[in-house]
C-alpha cells in the first residue's frame, strides 16, 4: 500500500512570493490533514478536509492561505503571499473510516519550507 | 479546548536499557484515543502505538508499552531495550472526533 506523497520536498523562496504544496493520501482515506510544524514543536492543525469538505479551517490564516482539495482525493496548499514566519515543515495526513482508523493519521514527508 | 503537554523537551538513555517518556492531556470527553508517534531527524513521523481510552489495558508493541492512567489524564511511553533506531522526536497525541492535538515532543537520545 503506498502511503501518504507530498511534493516538493523542499522550497526556498522569498518574502512577498507565493508557493504551493500538494498531498495526495493513502488511497481510499477520506480525511486529509494539512500541518504546520514549527522547529521544535509539535505539528499544528492547518485545515481538515473530509472528501471534498473542510471540517475545520479555524487555524488557517486565511488572508495568505489557501487549500482545496478537488475530487475528494489529492490537496493543495497555498501561501501568497510569503512571510518570514511561515519557514516550517507542512505535513499532510490522512486517515480512514470510522472508530479507530478514523483517528489513527499517516503521515506524508513533509514539505520544509524556508522563507528568505 | 484540548491539551496536550510533553514536560521532558529532552531525554537520553543508554543502549539496551530503558526509558519512560512523559504525557498528559486535559479532555472533558470520556472517549477519546492516544497516541505515540515517531519523527527521526529530517525524516517522516509514524505511529509507534495507539490506546483507546475505553480499554483499561495498556497498549504494546513489541519493545514499546504506554502507561495509561485515564483518571489522572497521563499517558506515558515505555521504551525497553533501547536501539540506537529510537533515537528520534517522539509526539505525545490527542484525538477525539477525528481531531488531533499535538504536544511539542521529546527528543530522545540514545548512547552507544
Amino acid at each position: 500500500e503506498a502511503g501518504v506523497a507530498q511534493s516538493p520536498r523542499y522550497k526556498i523562496i522569498e518574502k512577498r512570493q507565493s508557493v504551493a504544496f500538494w498531498c495526495n493520501p493513502i488511497s481510499g482515506h477520506a480525511t486529509l490533514y494539512w500541518y504546520q510544524q514549527i522547529l521544535g514543536q509539535g505539528p499544528k492543525l492547518l485545515i481538515q478536509f473530509q472528501n471534498n469538505g473542510v471540517v475545520d479551517d479555524s487555524q488557517l490564516p486565511k488572508d495568505r492561505f489557501s487549500a482545496e482539495r478537488l475530487k475528494g482525493v489529492d490537496s493543495t496548499l497555498k501561501i501568497q503571499p510569503a512571510k518570514l514566519e511561515d519557514s516550517a515543515v507542512y505535513l499532510c495526513a490522512s486517515s480512514a473510516g470510522t472508530g479507530a482508523s478514523r483517528e489513527t493519521q499517516y503521515f506524508g514527508p513533509g514539505t520544509r519550507l524556508l522563507v528568505l | 479546548a484540548q491539551t496536550v503537554t510533553q514536560s521532558q523537551p529532552e531525554m537520553s538513555v543508554q543502549e539496551a536499557e530503558t526509558v519512560t517518556l512523559s504525557c498528559t492531556y486535559d479532555t472533558s470527553e470520556s472517549d477519546y484515543y492516544l497516541f505515540w508517534y515517531k519523527q527521526p531527524p529530517s525524516r517522516q513521523m509514524i505511529l509507534v502505538i495507539r490506546q483507546e481510552a475505553y480499554k483499561q489495558q495498556n497498549a504494546t508493541e513489541n519493545r514499546f508499552s504506554v502507561n495509561f492512567q485515564k483518571a489522572a489524564k497521563s499517558f506515558s511511553l515505555k521504551i525497553s531495550d533501547s536501539q540506537l533506531g529510537d533515537a528520534a522526536m517522539y509526539f505525545c497525541a490527542y484525538s477525539n472526533a477525528g481531531k488531533s492535538t499535538f504536544g511539542d515532543g521529546t527528543t530522545l537520545t540514545v548512547k552507544p
